[in-house]
């Protein structure tokens, strides 16, 4: 039972253009949304995180858009980076003490020169 | 201020056999993370340990056991190797109860022949 979804397994954007990763999730328990980069040989690494309270949170060139009605949320990367080219995570949690973080499958994405 | 490290980077075994893995979280943190990245799955939760104690499990079988040390250091035993169980294993600490503020290390890849 996959709680957090992303269905796209990869992603290819030309350099400077925006780059859109989509996650979708079935709990409707989950409160705290956060976004995962890693890459090859790398753990992953924080890279912004929303609370269900809000429906968008903007670091820098990175934007994630929480719609809470249709259980979604988007990563937005504006404007994408040779550097950007990375495995996205999606992941989840209820907020709770111990609820435990449920990741999604990751979105490969390349950024084009 | 040193990341989370993980020994052994490599580690090959055959069917049967144990595997025992390492993690040494950031000073200062107490809780410590394990999750398994098969090949194209997402990061699936194993185990979470905090102040010596375990706080949650996945859904894992039993023969997926640790332990955390008085210094929360982790050790993460595989029994019984099967050639599934072939992936990378990541372990990730944060300050107690901050379960939303993970830091990762890069990961012990365990290859079962």
């Amino acid at each position: 039972d996959q709680q957090v979804k992303q269905n796209s397994p990869s992603l290819s954007v030309q350099e400077g253009r925006i780059s859109i990763l989509n996650c979708d999730y079935t709990n409707s328990m989950f409160d705290y949304f956060l976004w995962y980069k890693k890459y090859p040989a790398e753990g992953p690494t924080f890279l912004i995180s929303i609370s269900s309270i809000k429906d968008k949170n903007e670091d820098g060139r990175f934007t994630v858009f929480l719609n809470k009605s249709a259980k979604h949320l988007s990563l937005h990367i504006v404007p994408s980076q040779p550097g950007d080219s990375a495995v996205y995570f999606c992941a989840a949690s209820g907020g709770a003490r111990d609820d435990k973080i449920i990741f999604g499958k990751g979105t490969r994405l390349h950024i084009l020169p | 201020e040193a990341g989370v490290t993980q020994s052994p980077t490599h580690l090959i075994k055959t069917r049967g056999q144990q595997a025992t893995l390492r993690c040494s979280p950031i000073s200062g943190h107490t809780s410590v993370y394990w999750y398994q990245q098969a090949l194209g799955l997402g990061l699936q939760f194993l185990l979470w340990y905090d102040e010596g104690e375990e706080r949650n499990r996945g859904n894992f079988p039993p023969r997926f056991s640790g332990r955390q040390f008085p210094n929360y250091s982790s050790e993460l035993n595989v029994n019984a190797l099967e050639l599934e169980d072939s992936a990378l294993y990541l372990c990730a600490s944060s300050r107690r109860f901050r379960h939303n503020e993970q830091f990762f290390g890069p990961g012990t890849r365990l290859t079962v022949l």
